[in-house]
């Protein structure tokens, strides 16, 4: 699985858009990104995935740049309740559906 | 994630004891998994099991057993438990390749 590279942290005011940024520059052309949020101890909470395509749901957009080679959660209008670890993670496209996690970014909101 | 239960949340036991921590779910997942988290660090993945008769190690299996007694059950087991042990550990499971949806974690501590 490719490696992924996080900033260890950043702060956001509340109510402006957080851009949290992701470099993969190993990633192969069947691993996906996903991203996934961990607020204070609890367990992961996926957020967002994508293969080459930017995508949006009602938490978040993902922004995946066209070499592939880094990506940008984008959670358009940030609360406080959005203070969490951040992963970014390539996942393997293949059998395993494995996650390896790295040590994401820690998002202070700030009011 | 109600889904995904984890118990016990919180455990105290010393040096030798033999642990189970149990991960049930109602969301009729074929696929489980569990991972350890250390402090300041990501998850990492101890065991997975794709079905009722298939198990796999992750990359810290050392130490740790594992068994899926019912689709619906995944448990965790430390033989002879030890103070490096002491984490929070998390049940998730998945579908196929879809997104892993994770219990809210047991707090293990080991004297």
């Amino acid at each position: 699985d490719a490696k992924t590279t996080q900033p260890p942290s950043m702060d956001c005011a509340e109510g402006r858009a957080a851009n949290l940024p992701c470099n993969h520059s190993t990633i192969s052309g069947n691993e996906y990104v996903y991203w996934y949020r961990q607020i204070h101890s609890q367990g992961p909470q996926y957020i967002i995935h994508g293969l080459k395509n930017n995508e949006t749901n009602e938490m978040a957009s993902l922004i995946i740049t066209e070499d592939r080679k880094s990506s940008t959660l984008i959670l358009p209008h940030a609360t406080l309740r959005d203070t969490a670890v951040y992963y970014c993670i390539v996942r393997d496209g293949g059998a395993t559906n494995k996650l390896i996690f790295g040590t994401g970014t820690l998002l202070a909101v700030q009011p | 994630d109600a889904d995904v239960t984890q118990t016990p949340r919180n455990r105290i036991t010393k040096t030798g004891k033999r642990i189970m921590l149990e991960c049930s779910q109602t969301k009729g997942h074929d696929r489980m998994y569990w991972y350890r988290q250390d402090p300041g660090l990501g998850l990492r993945l101890i065991y997975y099991s794709f079905d009722v008769k298939d198990i796999n190690k992750g990359e810290i299996s050392d130490g740790y057993s594992v068994s899926r007694q019912a689709q619906a059950k995944f448990s965790l087991s430390l033989e002879s438990a030890i103070p490096n042990q002491t984490a929070l550990y998390f049940c998730a499971t998945s579908t196929g390749y879809q997104p892993q949806h994770f219990g809210d974690g047991t707090r293990l501590s080991i004297l």
